[in-house]
């Protein structure tokens, strides 16, 4: 089975930086992605990792090391907007390309 | 690209009847789709996988004859609700798989309620 944790609530001001972090433990694993999902609404997706190192995209940064079973998802620049639940997802080496979620990260944007 | 839409987005139905939801892919094909539920503060649940022009695999504690899944086409996979109760309540999203990296993207989710 896998095991995904990631802390429950983060909150921070606008125009701070905020690391959210996630650790699993899986039988298999064949890549990590980030999800943002805002109240009532479905989650979009943020990032990709498969190979350890950092993945840079405009404000949202994710990085991965595979050894330590470990993720981080960096928000630089926070705007109110970004007050959302965000979902770490693993996953494993099915042929379906299976995603087990974790629980998600409330953040909350301050002003 | 790689937009997914379902329907209906809201629906209300009194218990013992059934609901079907769509899930369409728009501008991709997929072979493979999956149905989450979600319950309030909760994370996604994976209830099955929906592959085309076979039989979904469901996952453990997932009734295949309440939650019946049928993928026709690379672009289209319903769920049915049979004999909904109260406790089937809750938020039910689709996603489809695609891209070099095999991405899931979601759709915007049916808010299911039973009275």
């Amino acid at each position: 089975g896998q095991n995904i944790d990631q802390p429950t609530e983060m909150t921070a001001t606008e125009g701070a930086i905020v690391q959210i972090n996630c650790t699993y433990q899986t039988s298999g694993f064949n890549g990590l992605f980030w999800y943002q999902q805002h109240a009532g609404e479905a989650p979009t997706f943020l990032s990709y990792n498969v190979l350890d190192g950092l993945e840079e995209k405009g404000r949202f940064s994710s990085f991965l090391s595979r050894s330590k079973g470990y993720s981080y998802l960096l928000l630089k620049e926070l705007q109110m907007k970004d007050s959302a639940s965000y979902l770490c997802a693993v996953r494993g080496t099915d042929s379906w390309g299976k995603l087990q979620f974790g629980a998600g990260t409330q953040v909350v944007v301050t002003p | 690209g790689a937009v997914v839409s379902q329907h209906p987005s809201r629906v209300i139905c009194k218990s013992g009847t059934s609901v079907k939801i769509e899930c369409r892919s728009l501008d991709f094909q997929a072979t493979t789709m999956f149905w989450y539920r979600q319950f309030p503060k909760q994370s996604l649940m994976l209830m099955a996988t929906s592959n085309e022009g076979s039989k979904a695999t469901y996952e453990q504690g997932v009734e295949k004859d309440k939650f019946l899944i049928n993928h026709a086409s690379l672009t289209l996979s319903t769920l049915t609700v049979t004999s909904a109760h109260p406790e089937d309540s809750s938020f039910y999203i689709c996603s489809a798989r695609t891209g070099s990296t095999d991405t899931q993207y979601f759709g915007p989710g049916t808010r299911l309620t039973v009275l």
